[in-house]
């Protein structure tokens, strides 16, 4: 069974940097045909991709937020790794991993959780 | 990158009800497209990839079509479980995954 599950902090300052974490199980982050996505949602608002990794340690970032983000993977702990600095109040939203395959089609499939994240002094 | 618009943005509708969502590209992406449905305070769950292919494990009462722009999500008769909110995304520009706004599906 593929399950992935987002940690990090609930409470975040602003101008902080924030790292949330990808836990995933059931598939290595070495399989050739699948990466880990991070997607966020602020409340009551649309879904928003944000990056991607593959195996092969391609990154893929949102070019509104690249500056920002920084993406990385520890394949021995099969964690993903998502940085966002710089971080704002409308920052706040739940983010979300997902396992994104990288051969067509793709699709995120599934989710982690989802984990929410407020920016707040 | 690539818009996605979804229409209508909420909906009323009774069981048994077909109920018909539609999305729309600002650019042709061929049949990357893909449909997602969440519930309240769930993470969004893979309906429909590829525009018209079902995902293992949903239901057959969940159907997509189209290619270009134009795209629906059907579902043919409503069940209590379907009320959520929808979500179409492209896969077309994998350098710039985008989704549509969401299409609330309620109550009548």
């Amino acid at each position: 069974q593929v399950t992935l599950k987002e940690s990090g902090p609930v409470l975040v300052k602003p101008t902080e940097t924030l790292t949330l974490t990808c836990t995933v199980s059931g598939f290595s982050l070495n399989t050739a045909t699948m990466g880990v996505s991070w997607i966020r949602q602020p409340p009551g608002k649309a879904l928003e991709w944000l990056a991607h990794i593959f195996s092969n340690d391609e990154k893929t970032y949102k070019k509104s937020l690249k500056r920002r983000l920084t993406i990385s993977k520890d394949t021995s702990k099969s964690q993903v790794v998502l940085t966002m600095t710089d971080m704002d109040p409308v920052d706040t939203a739940t983010y979300y991993c997902a396992r994104i395959n990288f051969v067509e089609p793709n699709f995120f499939d599934p989710w982690g959780q989802g984990t929410l994240v407020t920016v707040s002094s | 990158d690539i818009q996605m618009t979804q229409s209508p943005s909420s909906l009323s509708a009774s069981v048994g009800d077909r109920v018909t969502i539609t999305c729309r590209a600002s650019q042709t992406i061929s049949t990357y497209l893909n449909w997602y449905q969440q519930k309240p305070g769930k993470a969004p769950n893979l309906l429909i990839y590829a525009a018209s292919s079902l995902q293992s494990g949903v239901p057959s009462r969940f159907s997509g079509s189209g290619s270009g722009t134009d795209f629906t999500l059907t579902i043919s008769s409503l069940q209590p479980e379907d009320f959520a909110t929808y979500y179409c995304q492209q896969s077309y520009n994998t350098l710039g995954l985008t989704f549509g706004g969401g299409t609330k599906v309620e109550i009548k």
